[in-house]
């Protein structure tokens, strides 16, 4: 089963408004990190926001704010006030583990953002 | 510029050989992870090195091998090559060795085609 399940492999959003990229993942952990990447077409991965399992308010930077559903299992990317400049993949990735070993890290496959002017 | 560095950028080369991936993390970051990225594959993490010692192992085949050396750079040594290793190669570090918070600094990748 895949750990991190990310549905819509492309997205459209017209400049200025705000999009969801959905995320779930699935571990028996107790302790993991949630992450959101932006890897634009020059090919580097930007880290964009982190939401820990112990977390009980959702995490927000600047534009990016993620949604938590702890129950469901879902860590949604909201990013607000689309910019030109935001399309690029965004992936969603977890951290499984709390202790200083064997910790592992799970990428979604992506999603595709495009903005469109 | 995340601060982290990767040589060479580009990498070509045949199947059977063997290449070694270079990178230095962002000074003061001890740990350093290193990740794999595929069209088929997609991203996969493939180990991380703490300090000079490993610290955990993810999707790395028995032909590929890491060490971080006492000045923190570390490298990646890719042996007996196969058409599949073609891939974008990132190391990434942190400050810490464990990812509680902080993120991973990426570096630019290095492109590997064998041919």
């Amino acid at each position: 089963a895949q750990k991190i399940t990310q549905t819509q492999p492309g997205m459209f959003v017209q400049e200025k408004e705000a999009v969801t990229l959905d995320c779930t993942y699935d571990t028996s952990d107790q302790s993991y990190g949630l992450f959101w990447y932006k890897q634009p077409s020059s090919g580097e991965m930007i880290f964009l926001i982190y939401q820990g399992s112990y977390d009980e308010q959702n995490a927000t930077e600047g534009r990016y704010s993620l949604n938590f559903q702890k129950a469901r299992k879902s860590a949604n990317l909201v990013i607000s006030a689309s910019q030109l400049g935001d399309s690029a993949m965004y992936f969603c990735a977890m951290r499984e583990g709390g202790d200083n070993y064997g910790q592992n890290f799970v990428f979604g496959p992506g999603t595709r953002l495009s903005v469109l002017p | 510029d995340s601060g982290v560095t990767q040589t060479p950028k580009h990498l070509i080369t045949a199947t059977g050989q063997r290449v070694t991936l270079r990178c230095s993390p962002r000074s003061g970051d001890l740990s350093v992870y290193w990740y794999q990225q595929s069209l088929d594959q997609g991203l996969q993490f493939l180990i991380q090195y703490y300090n000079g010692e490993e610290r955990a192992k993810g999707n790395i085949l028995e032909r590929f091998s890491a060490q971080q050396f006492p000045d923190l750079h570390s490298e990646l040594n890719l042996s007996s090559l196969e058409l599949g290793d073609s891939a974008l190669y990132f190391c990434a570090s942190s400050v810490r060795d464990r990812i509680i918070y902080n993120e991973q600094f990426f570096g630019p990748g290095t492109r590997l085609t064998v041919l």
